[in-house]
C-alpha cells in the first residue's frame, strides 16, 4: 500500500497569508504525528494525534498554529498570519497504534517559504 | 545545551571506510531511535532500540543505558548511504520524540 503522503510538496507564501498542509497517512495508523524541521535544526515535535483521543499540541509553537484530524484519516496543519520564521520542512508521520515504542512512517514533507 | 547531542555533525568518508555516528542523551529515556534522511528530505526509520544492540544488513546500532550513548556503524560504506542520520529519543511519553541536530555523512566513491 501507499506510504504517507503529504500535499503540496513546496509552498511559497506572502508574509501574513494563511497555508494549509495536508497528511494522509498509511491506511489502519491510528497514530498521527506532524513535526517542523527548520534549516540547520533538529526535527520539532508539533502535536500528535491518538484515534478519538484529544490531541497533544504542546508542540505547537504560538495559536497561530492550529490541526485537525478527521477521524483516523486525513489531518490538516493550519499556520494563519504566516511569518518567516515559519518557513522550514512540515514532516508528518504515522504508526500503527501511537504507543511509542514502534515504528513512525514519514511523509515527504511540505517545504513552506514564507517571503 | 541539548538532550540529545550527535558527533560528528559532518562526516565525509571513502567509499569502504567503516562508519561510526554517535549520540549522547542527557535524560531517562524508554527508547532511542536512528533515522536516516535522503537528500530531497524523505526520512525513513532504521533502528529502534532499548537495549544492547540491534543489526539490518550493513548497519548495526548499540546502546548503553548507564551510559546513555548510542552508536551507529555502517560496515563497508557505500555513496548511496550518503545522508543525514538522526538519533531520537523516548522519554517517557509513549510518543513524543527529542530529536538530535543529525550527523551528515557524505561517502566517496
Amino acid at each position: 500500500g501507499a506510504g504517507v503522503s503529504q500535499s503540496p510538496s513546496n509552498k511559497v507564501t506572502e508574509k501574513g497569508k494563511d497555508v494549509e498542509l495536508r497528511c494522509d497517512p498509511i491506511s489502519g495508523h491510528t497514530a498521527l504525528y506532524w513535526y517542523r524541521q527548520r534549516l540547520g535544526q533538529g526535527l520539532e515535535f508539533l502535536i500528535y494525534f491518538q484515534g478519538n483521543s484529544a490531541p497533544d499540541k504542546s508542540g505547537l509553537p504560538s495559536d497561530r498554529f492550529s490541526a485537525e484530524r478527521t477521524g483516523e484519516s486525513v489531518s490538516t496543519l493550519t499556520i494563519q498570519r504566516t511569518q518567516q520564521e515559519d518557513s522550514a520542512v512540515y514532516l508528518c508521520a504515522s504508526s500503527l497504534g501511537g504507543r511509542g515504542q514502534e515504528t513512525q512512517y514519514f511523509g515527504p514533507g511540505t517545504r513552506l517559504l514564507v517571503l | 545545551k541539548n538532550e540529545v547531542e550527535q558527533s560528528p555533525q559532518n562526516l565525509t568518508a571513502q567509499e569502504g571506510e567503516f562508519i561510526t555516528i554517535n549520540c549522547s542523551y542527557s535524560v531517562g529515556i524508554s527508547a532511542l531511535h536512528w533515522l536516516q534522511q535522503h537528500p530531497g528530505g524523505g526520512i525513513v526509520s532504521l533502528f529502534m532500540l532499548s537495549s544492547g544492540k540491534k543489526k539490518h544488513g550493513r548497519l548495526i546500532a548499540t546502546i548503553n543505558i548507564q551510559e546513555k550513548h548510542s552508536s551507529l556503524h555502517i560496515t563497508a560504506s557505500h555513496p548511496r548511504d550518503s545522508a543525514v542520520y538522526i538519533c531520537a529519543v523516548l522519554k517517557g511519553s509513549n510518543y513524543k520524540l527529542t530529536f538530535g541536530k543529525g550527523t551528515l555523512l557524505t561517502v566517496n566513491p
